[in-house]
Parts: C-alpha cells; sequence; structure tokens
C-alpha cells in the first residue's frame, strides 16, 4: 500500500523557521519526483514546490521562493521542506504528492499556522 | 508564473451534462502542459481524475472525460451524480514548475 505521511507541521511565530518531513513507503520512492503543495483554509491548492530524482531539479513557487527549501533522502524515503522566515499567508495544510505517473499519491497532509 | 483560471462555479442538474474549462495566462493549454483534473470533496485529500490531458485512472468514473478544447484543458461531466458535488482543480505543468488552477466548485441540483 502506497503511504506517503507527512510531519512537523504546528505553530510558529511570523518569521520564524519550521521542517517538514514526508515518509514515503510502498511505492518507488528513489526515482519518483516530488511535490510540496498546501492548501491555505478553505482556499484552492496551490503548489509550492517540485524535486526530480536525485534532487537534480528543484523548482519553487514564486511565494516562496528564496524562504522554503526542497531536499530529500533516498536512504530513507523521505522528503523534506524547510520553511523560513515564515509569514502569516504561510498558514497552511502542507501536502507531499507524487509527480506525473505518482500523481495519485498524496500524504494526509500537516497544518502549519504562522501566527503571534 | 503563469495563471491558471477555472471557472469559480457552475451548476449541473442530476444526469445533465457541463464542462469545466482550464486556461493558462501563457497561451493555449496543449499537450505539452500534461494538463491533469483533481476532485477534492470537503475534508478529503484531493485525488486524481484525469491525467495528461485524457487518461482517466482505474477509479475515475467513465461520465469523467478530459479533453483541450478551444486552447484550454476541458474536463467534461456528463450524467451529473449527487456524489460529483465537489471542487474541480486543473493543473498543468510548465518549465518552470507546476500551477493549479484556482478550482471550481461543482454544485450537482
Amino acid at each position: 500500500e502506497v503511504q506517503l505521511v507527512e510531519f512537523g507541521g504546528g505553530l510558529v511565530q511570523p518569521g520564524g523557521s519550521l521542517r517538514l518531513s514526508c515518509a514515503a513507503s510502498g511505492f518507488a520512492f528513489v526515482p519518483a519526483s516530488m511535490n510540496w503543495v498546501r492548501q491555505a483554509p478553505g482556499k484552492g491548492l496551490e503548489w509550492i514546490s517540485y524535486i526530480t530524482r536525485g534532487g537534480t531539479t528543484i523548482k519553487y513557487a514564486d511565494s516562496v521562493k528564496g524562504r522554503f527549501f526542497t531536499s530529500r533522502d533516498d536512504a530513507k524515503n523521505t522528503l523534506y521542506l524547510q520553511m523560513n522566515s515564515l509569514r502569516v499567508e504561510d498558514t497552511a495544510v502542507y501536502y507531499c504528492a507524487g509527480d506525473g505517473g505518482n500523481s495519485q499519491n498524496w500524504g494526509r497532509g500537516t497544518l502549519v499556522i504562522v501566527s503571534s | 508564473q503563469a495563471v491558471v483560471t477555472q471557472e469559480p462555479s457552475l451548476t449541473v442538474s442530476p444526469g445533465g451534462t457541463v464542462t469545466l474549462t482550464c486556461g493558462s495566462s501563457t497561451g493555449a493549454v496543449t499537450s505539452g502542459h500534461y494538463p491533469y483534473w483533481f476532485q477534492q470533496k470537503p475534508g478529503q485529500v484531493p485525488t486524481t481524475l484525469i491525467y495528461d490531458t485524457k487518461n482517466r485512472h482505474p477509479w475515475t468514473p467513465a461520465r469523467f472525460s478530459g479533453s483541450l478544447l478551444g486552447g484550454k484543458a476541458a474536463l467534461t461531466l456528463s450524467g451529473a451524480q449527487p456524489e460529483d458535488e465537489a471542487d474541480y482543480y486543473c493543473y498543468l505543468f510548465y518549465s518552470g514548475g507546476r500551477v493549479f488552477g484556482g478550482g471550481t466548485k461543482l454544485t450537482v441540483l
């Protein structure tokens, strides 16, 4: 069974940092490109980052560029999102999701609340 | 970054047909954008209905079909059922990354 499980969400003050993890199992993670997607409360889906096999290519949405950093540890089948300089508008449920042929694979998300 | 546009809301009668569209600020949507369509019901994780313009997953009801129409990606629902009431998001691939549309809230009424 394919599983993507996100960890690391929580409450953080504006300007703070948080690192999210996504543990993958049940599919071939190493060759898979992966995405981070977020959804603010009551709002639509927003793609925020993409990482290819081996971390060769990493892309970011303009809204997070320079503040968020995506990485992966293929030995641990884990995807990471380092979030710095957090803003109130970064409050959202953060999902990790497969790309391309794995796009049907989504985690259940982890909630990040940025508030003072 | 590109902006992907969808109708904010649509209503369809039970058993009726409706087409949702997905446009790109960069020009015509083509198969090279690999259009995806996701369905999301309240409190649930999005699920993929259509990938690469027109391909259904095994769990996608046959009443959903994807296409390119007039420079946009399109999702057509033929024979709407009450359980199809949901938010629908298109998703396009660009060289700079991926972009979701703003979503269409579909009401079956």
